[in-house]
């Protein structure tokens, strides 16, 4: 399977809310539930922020929101933080039971 | 607290053999599949595979050929990749991920930092 596309940046102002686009197949993201977004900051492991298209873990932010449209995936990032400066990367579940990442997405903070 | 700790950086030379081990602790070991995922520098996330750690059956994702091999060891509650015959693409930093909930990774190794170079 090939990576979802995803932009390669995004950047925004504290406080401004921005989204990050997920485009996938009907293989993949349109046809199931279980896409995910992480959260990735220099020299770290990855960490997971979005999962079920939607839900948030324990802990994460309700400034993280995802949703899901056909064959592509959004996540939003309201209220805008320094700390959010960071890669963001989307994963489906795809056919033959692989998982597949997209290329990522480096959130800038203004 | 779930715990993945992985082994420290390797430098091979191409055509040399590594092993990356992933040592777990925390929660019950065999109830939960270990994924791997390679971050090439500069890169995206990749995802290569998981293991079955019940049973041992590896499941490799496409792409990543016979030289990558997921073995683990359930009396020390760990799990290897080893990459046989390294290429200098291999240079990657290698994570290890519990999975969660069928399809996430919630708890990530700290990554392993495999450098091939002559």
């Amino acid at each position: 399977q090939s990576a979802l596309t995803q932009p390669a940046s995004v950047s925004g102002s504290p406080g401004q809310s921005i989204t990050i686009s997920c485009s996938g197949t009907s293989t993949d993201i349109g046809n199931y539930k279980y896409v995910s977004w992480y959260q990735q900051h220099p020299g770290k492991a990855p960490k997971l922020m979005i999962y079920d298209v939607s839900s948030r873990p324990l802990g994460v932010s309700n400034r993280f929101s995802g949703s899901k449209s056909g064959n592509t995936a959004s996540l939003t990032i309201s209220g805008l933080q320094a700390d959010d400066e960071a890669d963001y990367y989307c994963s489906s579940y795809a056919a033959n039971s692989a998982l597949i990442f997209g290329g990522g997405t480096t959130v800038t903070v203004l | 607290q779930v715990h993945l700790v992985q082994s420290g950086s390797e430098l091979k030379k191409p055509g040399a053999s590594v092993t990356v081990s992933c040592k777990a602790s925390g929660y019950s070991f065999s109830d939960y599949a270990i994924n791997w995922v390679r971050q090439a520098p500069g890169q995206g996330l990749e995802w290569m595979g998981w293991i079955n750690t019940k049973t041992g059956s590896p499941t490799y994702a496409q792409g990543f050929p016979g030289r990558f091999v997921f073995s683990l060891d359930t009396s020390v509650n760990t799990v290897y990749l080893q990459i046989s015959d390294l290429k200098a693409e291999d240079t990657a930093v290698y994570y290890c991920a519990k999975i969660w909930s069928g399809s996430y990774f919630y708890d990530w190794g700290q990554g392993t930092l495999v450098t091939v170079s002559s």
